[in-house]
């Protein structure tokens, strides 16, 4: 199984509601990842998780809240969003390698609409 | 912050023809991938290319790696309508498992 799997696929919220996106990959990836990605530009790191703990955090509101549960799963929880961030959410997997990440494997995304 | 810019944004060849993008970087990577982006969807990894190599193949792709210019190249030989896509270079920093993708290049092939 080589495939990240993400839900929901488009998600519409109002700027009082929470939700979660979720992410789940069954390839033994130790590391998993989310970015950010508005139309017409490149995805921006997110969040990095390493064994399960938060390694890096790229200065993300704090509206975004990130959680491993295990090594397979992934969640990013949403509360109080603006409209801007309206945006596609792709999550990924790597395996850890003792000399940086490799190839990342990426969901289909969620597509996010804050009304 | 981006690290990588590519040139050019879009690029618009026929079918059979090659298409070349390059892409720079600022600092000093571990390593450089490409990957490619249909619309709206996620990305798939075509090739990653470490500092210490300057050219990889894989099918019809071929990767340039020049560190002392800090720049790298996709060459997609005999494209194909398939290949319409955004293409993205991505390096990687430090030991944080951080990868920083560039600007993009949107590739049409038209038949």
């Amino acid at each position: 199984d080589t495939e990240v799997t993400q839900t929901p696929k488009h998600l519409v919220m109002g700027m009082t509601n929470k939700k979660s996106l979720k992410c789940e990959q069954h390839m033994g990836h130790r590391a998993m990842y989310w970015y950010k990605q508005k139309a017409k530009k490149p995805p921006e790191l997110m969040f990095v998780y390493s064994y399960e703990k938060l390694s890096i955090n790229e200065s993300v509101p704090s509206r975004f809240s990130p959680e491993c549960p295990n090594s397979s799963l992934l969640n990013l929880h949403l509360h109080a969003l603006q409209p801007e961030d309206s945006a596609l959410y792709l999550c990924a997997s790597s395996p850890l390698r003792f000399r940086g990440t490799g190839e990342l494997f990426f969901g289909e995304g969620s597509r996010l609409t804050v009304l | 912050s981006q690290q990588g810019e590519e040139d050019p944004q879009a690029l618009s060849i026929q079918e059979g023809e090659n298409a070349t993008m390059n892409c720079s970087y600022k600092t000093s990577i571990n390593n450089l991938q490409w990957y490619r982006q249909n619309s709206g969807r996620g990305l798939v990894h075509l090739i990653l290319i470490r500092s210490n190599e300057r050219e990889k193949h894989s099918g019809r792709l071929r990767v340039t790696l020049d560190t002392s210019k800090k720049s790298s190249s996709l060459l997609i030989t005999a494209s194909r309508a398939a290949d319409t896509a955004s293409y993205f270079c991505a390096t990687e920093t430090g030991g944080g498992n951080k990868l920083t993708f560039g600007t993009g290049t949107q590739l049409k092939v038209e038949l």
